[in-house]
């Protein structure tokens, strides 16, 4: 099945340390995104990658930090930076920047 | 920088009943606007993806709309059903961005 697989699906992480969430899609996107989602807030962009080797920051992009050494995986790296890391984070992924988007399933991250 | 609002932020109907939600922004120069379902601790599912050129999307019970100049758009559920209960998302892509920008969301519940 085609899709977007986001691992793992619960995360805890404590304090000072550095944890990878991994988003792998099989459907041949070029463009992948990273969301982090509160409660009672919109999902905010953290970083974005259109191809291969290239990515942007969002608007929330200190603290975290990415890789795109592959098409099919954009992998996201929690570091110590981040203050408040308690989330949920989306992975998405589009055939271009302005195409329909897709979602993987999620990852939820505790501090503990 | 583009502002999405969606009104109401949460709905209760009952089974059976048709009804709208509403999705307003602030910049008219959007490339494409996106309708999303989710369920509770789950990722988000593409329901409709209207292009600025267009007019409105149909999908089964499910018809969305977009007026680009006046900056909103609506999601039309025909017939709603206990099994439409989650939140709904609206979100649109500007012609100068790379990403979505999302709204909060409609928390809808529909009863039997």
């Amino acid at each position: 099945d085609g899709g977007i697989t986001q691992s793992p699906k619960y995360l805890f992480r404590k304090e000072g340390q550095n944890v990878t969430l991994s988003c792998e899609q099989n459907l041949n996107h070029d463009a992948m995104y990273w969301y982090r989602q509160d409660p009672g807030q919109g999902l905010r962009l953290i970083y974005y990658s259109q191809i291969v080797n290239d990515f942007q920051k969002g608007d929330i992009a200190e603290g975290y930090s990415v890789s795109r050494e592959k098409k099919e995986s954009f992998p996201l790296t929690v570091t110590s930076a981040q203050k408040n890391p308690t989330a949920f984070y989306l992975c998405a992924s589009s055939w271009t920047s302005d195409t329909e988007a897709f979602f993987g399933q999620g990852t939820r991250l505790t501090v503990v | 920088k583009q502002e999405v609002t969606q009104i109401p932020a949460a709905l209760s109907v009952p089974e059976g009943e048709n009804l709208v939600l509403n999705c307003s922004f602030t910049d008219s120069a959007i490339y494409n606007l996106q309708w999303f379902r989710q369920d509770p601790g789950k990722g988000l599912t593409s329901l409709l993806l209207i292009q600025s050129s267009q007019r409105e999307q149909t999908s089964g019970r499910l018809n969305a709309s977009l007026d680009k100049s006046s900056g909103r758009s609506t999601l039309y559920i025909a017939a709603s059903q206990p099994g439409d209960s989650a939140t709904y998302l609206c979100a649109v892509r500007p012609n100068s961005g790379y990403a979505l920008n999302f709204g909060k969301g409609t928390s809808l519940l529909v009863t039997p």
